[in-house]
């Protein structure tokens, strides 16, 4: 299983800041794993932003500080997942990873992607 | 929701053992036992150590123990090697459906 990051690594100040994560090896839809968002700054250390999974519809579960801000959501025809967060600040500058959570196997964040740097300019 | 409470900082000689602490809540690591560990090196994403409080995935050597009493857990790293010199972070399960990191602990060798 591989995850592979795109998305532009400069956001402007109250814009959106929007990130996609392809997935190889399996399936956005498998009905055992979450498909999760996770940030890494020097300020904030490691942040679980919130994440998406499939159990006969899709779910959703985000991070209380950022609920007003945050869509996680899954292309199924695309086997991807895509993070949205609006009206940024400096403060959401970060290394943003793509990670599965797989509860048919370690449950845990077992798979990751190689992370997104993203800088949110004022 | 808060950040589980890491030292800073822990350090020991090769084939030493160092345990790291992971300080929570009753919201979190209290009642549930879905915390996980997770080693670091620089410029690289984290990757699953520990799980379910006291598991290894497979190819994780049993150097790597994890343990939990009451609001916390630690992991306890034996016969301490040089590729083991990285950051730690531990990680619970909460109360709101959600998931919360600790601040993260750098061990030196």
């Amino acid at each position: 299983v591989q995850l592979q990051q795109s998305g532009p690594g400069l956001v402007k100040s109250s814009q959106t800041l929007s990130l996609t994560c392809a997935i190889s090896g399996d399936s956005v839809s498998t009905n055992t794993v979450a498909w999760t968002w996770i940030r890494q700054s020097p300020s904030r250390g490691l942040e679980w932003l919130g994440r998406a999974y499939y159990r006969s519809k899709w779910r959703n579960d985000y991070a209380p500080s950022l609920k007003r801000r945050i869509t996680i959501s899954a292309d199924t025809s695309k086997n991807q997942l895509s993070l949205h967060l609006t009206s940024v600040t400096p403060d959401d500058s970060a290394v943003y990873f793509c990670a599965r959570r797989n509860y048919g196997g370690p449950n845990g964040l077992d798979v990751w992607g190689q992370g997104t740097t993203v800088t949110v300019s004022s | 929701q808060s950040a589980l409470t890491q030292p800073p900082s822990a350090s020991g000689s090769p084939g030493q053992s160092v345990t790291i602490s992971c300080t929570g809540t009753t919201d979190d690591i209290g009642s549930y036992n879905y915390v996980a560990w997770y080693q670091q090196h620089p410029g690289k994403p984290p990757q699953l150590i520990i799980f379910d409080v006291t598991k290894r995935p497979s190819g994780v050597p049993d150097r790597f123990s994890g343990s939990k009493s009451g609001n916390t857990a630690s992991l306890t790293v034996s016969g301490l090697q040089a590729e083991d010199e990285a950051d730690y972070y531990c990680t619970s399960y909460t109360d709101s459906d959600t998931y919360v990191f600790g601040t993260g602990t750098k061990v030196s060798v």
